[in-house]
């Protein structure tokens, strides 16, 4: 268990409007990401985040923010949901880097936009 | 072309059976080689991960990486029913603002009893 939760674990949403989804961690870990998994395309990078207020980008961020504003917590938000933003998304976290530092998910948030 | 490719599956073997999972790359700058295992609507969940070439063992699991063919295996021995489940293969690249993980697509295993 790596102390990771995510909500809301399943949501249904209509295209147009802004979706939060909240990953919180229990053990002071600095690295944090969001991916998302899609059938054919596996899981893909949309961004992370280092430290408190430190985010980059991932592979497939068109269309998404995040925010971090302390350590336990790192915020994915859909400003204007469409309707391919309908996906699993899976928050992880990093030990720490290098050697035998690999990273851990959470259990999953599903998203659906109508 | 993908940097990491999976044969999707679905895989299906009788119980017992030895099952072999395998991932192609294409860039040399991964340094780590992970298999994470997937049960339905679950986070995946770490199995087993290689640095260097050659073979790891942990029970029934077998991971082995040939850089020089950029190939990775996951070998079950003696599978299971409960090993029914997704298998991604993924590749890391670490760099100074985090592990970076590149995934396959994943193979789903169904393993009947």
């Amino acid at each position: 268990d790596a102390g990771i939760t995510q909500s809301p674990r399943h949501k249904v949403t209509e295209t147009g409007t802004p979706v939060t989804l909240r990953c919180h961690q229990t053990e002071n870990h600095r690295y944090m990401y969001w991916y998302r998994q899609d059938p054919g395309h596996g899981l893909r990078l949309i961004h992370y985040s280092y430290g408190v207020k430190d985010t980059d980008k991932g592979e497939v961020s068109d269309g998404y923010s995040v925010s971090r504003s302390k350590t336990e917590d790192f915020l994915l938000t859909l400003e204007s949901a469409t309707s391919s933003q309908t996906s699993v998304y899976f928050c992880a976290i990093t030990r720490g880097l290098g050697s035998g530092n690999t990273i851990y998910f959470g259990e999953g948030s599903w998203l659906t936009v109508v | 072309q993908k940097e990491v490719e999976q044969d999707p599956g679905p895989l299906s073997v009788p119980e017992g059976a030895i099952v072999s999972l395998n991932c192609t790359y294409s860039n040399s700058a991964f340094q780590y080689f992970m298999w994470y295992r997937q049960y339905s609507r679950k986070g995946p969940e770490l199995l087993m991960y290689t640095y260097s070439s050659g073979n790891k063992e942990d029970g029934r699991f077998t991971a082995q990486v040939d850089k020089s063919s950029k190939y990775i295996s996951l070998f079950i021995r003696d599978s299971q029913p409960s090993d029914s489940a997704t298998y991604l293969c993924a590749m890391l690249m670490n760099n100074n603002a985090g592990n970076m993980l590149t995934f396959g697509g994943g193979t789903r295993l169904m393993v009947k009893p």
